[in-house]
């Protein structure tokens, strides 16, 4: 089954606002990581969150970690059109291989 | 952060050959390689792990024989699909984990492979 499933699955926003994304998973995690993928590349690693934390930031990106609602949050603020892409999260399964949620596709319009 | 090298980007291949696909971490050792097949606007799916020197473990459904993966250094992976079809038209993406515990997976460029 689906470790990661992310909502919306497609999101468009003007640029300058705030854009979140959702995920949830189903079984006990270590940590949780957010990937960013443009279109027809490879994934880039934005930011892990461990299981005893319950937010991070990094630049402009805040994520949360909620363990009792197995969910977790990825906030882009003051989004900017080279955000345009696709969001994934991704959990630890078996030895050192992840699990990938289907994605937002995000697409911020200037 | 780690750099791992993917190449080719994009293949284009007739139905019936074999086509190659190379991993490479350059500046640092990646004891596990994975890799993963994303469909458009899907999801990735890992299809086999492997380990430097031994043979890889490859996921449920995932055919060993078409798949053929090999991981004869700390620096390179490679994925062969032989005998490719159509249906293999896919985007093809590995990652590379070093050692020590690291939890963080350093992800290739990905190919597009289109068979005709």
């Amino acid at each position: 089954s689906q470790q990661g499933e992310e909502d919306p699955q497609a999101l468009s926003i003007q640029e300058g606002e705030n854009a979140t994304m959702n995920c949830s998973y189903k079984t006990s995690i270590n940590n949780l990581q957010w990937y960013r993928q443009n279109s027809g590349r490879g994934l880039v690693h934005l930011i892990l969150i461990r299981s005893n934390e319950r937010e991070k930031h990094s630049g402009r990106l805040r994520v949360t970690l909620d363990t009792s609602k197995k969910s977790s949050s990825l906030l882009i603020t003051a989004s900017r059109a080279a955000d345009t892409a696709s969001y994934f999260c991704a959990t630890p399964s078996g030895y050192s291989t992840l699990t990938f949620g289907k994605g937002t596709m995000l697409l911020v319009s200037p | 952060g780690a750099v791992v090298s993917q190449h080719p980007s994009r293949v284009i291949c007739k139905s019936g050959t074999s086509v190659k696909i190379e991993c490479r971490s350059l500046d640092f050792q990646a004891t596990t390689m994975f890799w993963y097949r994303q469909f458009p606007k899907q999801s990735l799916m890992l299809m086999a792990t492997s380990n430097e020197g031994s043979k890889a473990t490859y996921e449920q459904g995932v055919e060993k024989d078409k798949f053929l993966i090999n991981h004869a250094s700390l620096t390179l992976s490679t994925l062969t699909v032989t005998s490719a079809h159509p249906e293999d038209s896919s985007f093809y993406i590995c990652s590379a984990r070093g050692g020590g515990g690291s939890t963080e997976a350093f992800f290739g460029q990905g190919t597009r492979l289109t068979v005709v």
